[in-house]
């Protein structure tokens, strides 16, 4: 059973270091989603795709963040220069189809401590 | 977009016992999910349900659309039914198209 799936589960950077993540969705999901939670949070959006445009980004993606799905499969969100309030944990999610009401499934996260 | 609130936010039961989980929502919505995010940090769907009841196991989840409301039952509970749970919402229009809205999630410990 292929879920979805990210790499790294974790990462500890020096702030002031970029770090990458990925993600692969589940197969055929042509809608992917990134989300940031912290401590005692629920999960924030910070984008979406539907295959490889980017149609939504929340204003919590700051110039630092950056996300791409080149191909309408994996995507990929950097942060650069990172600062310690970007710790968190990173999700990853994928749906099928468009503006209907398809169930998201989320992966695992990446969890990323900035000291 | 749509605001989320989930009640109560912690809920301490001792095993066997019974709960109600509850979610209002400011909007309607095409998609409502209800997910258990275990103590690893993963999200596991439980639920998807913008109306009506459904059942699965000793869970099952009832939404209300008109009303903008949802539950979520826990019978007989488990210690490994403790973590947080979270309701989530999509919205049917405009701008709340897109993304999952979530809510501050219900921590549940269950002692045995």
């Amino acid at each position: 059973d292929t879920g979805v799936s990210q790499d790294p589960r974790h990462k500890i950077t020096k702030r002031g270091q970029n770090v990458t993540f990925r993600c692969d969705p589940i197969s055929e999901h042509n809608r992917l989603y990134w989300y940031r939670q912290t401590l005692g949070q629920g999960p924030e959006f910070l984008t979406y795709f539907q295959n490889e445009a980017q149609l939504e980004k929340s204003r919590l993606l700051s110039d630092r963040f950056s996300a791409e799905r080149p191909k309408g499969s994996f995507s990929t969100l950097e942060i650069q220069r990172t600062e310690q309030g970007d710790s968190a944990m990173y999700l990853c999610a994928s749906s099928l189809g468009s503006f209907s009401g398809n169930t998201i499934y989320f992966g695992e996260g990446s969890w990323l401590t900035v000291v | 977009g749509i605001q989320v609130e989930q009640s109560p936010p912690d809920l301490i039961l001792q095993e066997g016992a019974n709960s109600t989980l509850r979610c209002n929502f400011s909007d309607s919505v095409n998609n409502l999910q209800w997910f258990h995010q275990n103590p690893w940090g993963q999200l596991i769907n439980l639920f998807y349900i913008p109306s009506g009841t459904k059942q699965n196991g000793r869970l099952s989840a009832t939404t209300v659309a008109t009303e903008r409301y949802s539950l979520l039952y826990i019978s007989s509970s488990q210690t490994t039914d403790s973590g947080v749970y979270f309701c989530a919402a999509r919205g049917d229009r405009g701008s709340t198209l897109g993304r999952l809205y979530f809510g501050r999630g219900t921590q549940l410990t269950v002692w045995p």
